[in-house]
């Protein structure tokens, strides 16, 4: 059964630093993973998805990586704003299952 | 637009009464789950479709019915609400491996 695990919960930066957030899966036999951003009180927003054949992908100040391997996936984010402040989830599509898997999320506050 | 729209945004019922909660997507996605979210406890799907007339159950389908008549449409059913019910419930949709895309949500308190 896949498992997702996201650490830490909370994360606070100041503005402008770079963070990586981390998303490790117990099952390897992964389709694909999705990094998504949550604001409160609101839906899931999909940022990036990264599937097995990938290593990662990128879209503007974010960089998404995926290690089968190891289990681990991180997601980059350069120059924080506090813009970036939500929280942010990770899932695994779980190879031979439709089941999307999430981890409880990383609350991030980037600080002015 | 491309988009999954639920309603209502929120709503507040009394313990037993039924009550549907829609969900209907523009995208002609094949996929559509419910999820609801409680603190401390993340995302737990609830029913998922694969098609129309193709449901199957979450990690946690006690209380909740759904129904998959039409490609677009996948209302969650709460035939007798209990306060346990209390939580953001999520619709999502996807075509295939790609992207998985969430409703606004709908906030429910069951008194």
């Amino acid at each position: 059964k896949q498992e997702v695990t996201q650490i830490p919960a909370a994360l606070s930066v100041p503005e402008g630093e770079n963070l990586v957030l981390n998303c490790s899966f117990t099952d390897s036999a992964i389709y694909n993973l999705q990094w998504f951003r949550q604001d409160p009180g609101k839906g899931l927003t999909s940022l990036l998805l990264i599937q097995s054949s990938q290593r990662e992908q990128t879209s503007g100040r974010l960089n998404a990586s995926l290690d089968k391997s190891s289990g681990r996936s991180t997601l980059y984010i350069a120059a924080s704003q506090p813009g970036d402040s939500a929280t942010y989830l990770c899932a695994g599509l779980g190879g031979g299952s439709e089941k999307l898997v999430f981890g409880k999320g990383t609350k991030l506050t980037v600080n002015p | 637009e491309a988009q999954v729209t639920q309603n209502p945004r929120y709503l507040i019922t009394v313990t037993g009464k039924k009550l549907t909660v829609t969900c209907s997507q523009n995208m002609n996605h094949e996929y559509m789950s419910w999820y609801r979210q409680d603190p401390g406890l993340g995302l737990r799907q609830i029913y998922y479709s694969m098609n129309v007339e193709v449901t199957d159950k979450g990690d946690v389908p006690e209380g909740y019915k759904v129904s998959r008549k039409e490609k677009r449409n996948f209302p969650l059913i709460l035939e007798s609400p209990s306060p346990n019910q209390t939580s953001l419930y999520f619709c999502a949709s996807r075509q295939g491996g790609e992207k998985l895309f969430f409703g606004s949500g709908t906030q429910l308190s069951v008194l």
